[in-house]
């Protein structure tokens, strides 16, 4: 275990559904990072928060909207996905942003039919 | 932007080989060269690092070596089990900015 959980393991979603995707650190880490995974691509990133605080948004589309309510707690709600957004998506904190080190949790696989 | 490529995309060999990944990477700024190990059905787990300043760094059966000129790293690793089956990704980045990760090695060790 890495100390990053992430809930629900796998998720399978409508194009018209709302869900969202939830991670939890117990390392006492101040940064934390969504990413998505796609076969054959590298993961990309999404969103980094550090102190609870969005610093870095790569162009992410406004269907995908994170929530860092606290320096454990990462969500990622989702509405009005397409197919193309399935994929696996991986939560990692690191200690601080500065701090390269970064642990995964073992993802969420989404499909939206 | 960087851009990591990595080799080979699939590699298999026997139980006790030695298996070998390279990256490149096109930002000379890049200082910090993670590789991450993800077996079927988890996240990618860290499992060794070097820094610029150093040229190679090893751990029991892994091992990793920069050239800071050529701007590439690789991955060693030595005596194969079959344990060391997974998808292995190399990274690079400027510490404190975003990692931009290769597209991943598929490693098969064969017993």
């Amino acid at each position: 275990e890495t100390g990053v959980t992430q809930t629900p393991r796998h998720l399978v979603m409508g194009m018209t559904n709302k869900k969202s995707l939830k991670c939890e650190q117990h390392l006492g880490h101040n940064a934390m990072y969504w990413y998505k995974q796609s076969a054959k691509k590298p993961l990309e990133l999404m969103f980094v928060y550090s102190l609870e605080e969005r610093v870095e948004n790569n162009s992410v589309p406004s269907r995908f909207s994170p929530e860092c309510p606290n320096s454990s707690h990462l969500f990622l709600h989702l509405h009005t996905l397409q197919p193309e957004d399935s994929a696996l998506y991986l939560c990692a904190s690191s200690q601080e942003r500065e701090r390269a080190e970064a642990f995964f949790g073992q993802g969420t696989r989404l499909t939206v039919v | 932007g960087e851009n990591v490529e990595q080799h080979p995309s699939t590699l298999s060999v026997q139980e006790g080989d030695s298996a070998v990944i390279k990256c490149t990477y096109s930002d000379s700024a890049s200082n910090y060269f993670p590789w991450y190990k993800q077996e079927l059905g988890k996240g990618p787990q860290l499992i060794i690092d070097i820094r610029s300043n150093v040229g190679e760094k090893k751990d029991q059966r892994i091992a990793v070596t920069l050239n800071k000129t050529a701007k590439h790293f690789s991955l060693h690793i030595t005596e194969t089990q079959p344990e060391d089956s997974a998808v292995y990704f190399c990274a690079a980045s400027v510490t404190g900015n975003q990692f931009y990760f290769g597209t991943g090695t598929s490693l098969t060790v064969i017993p």
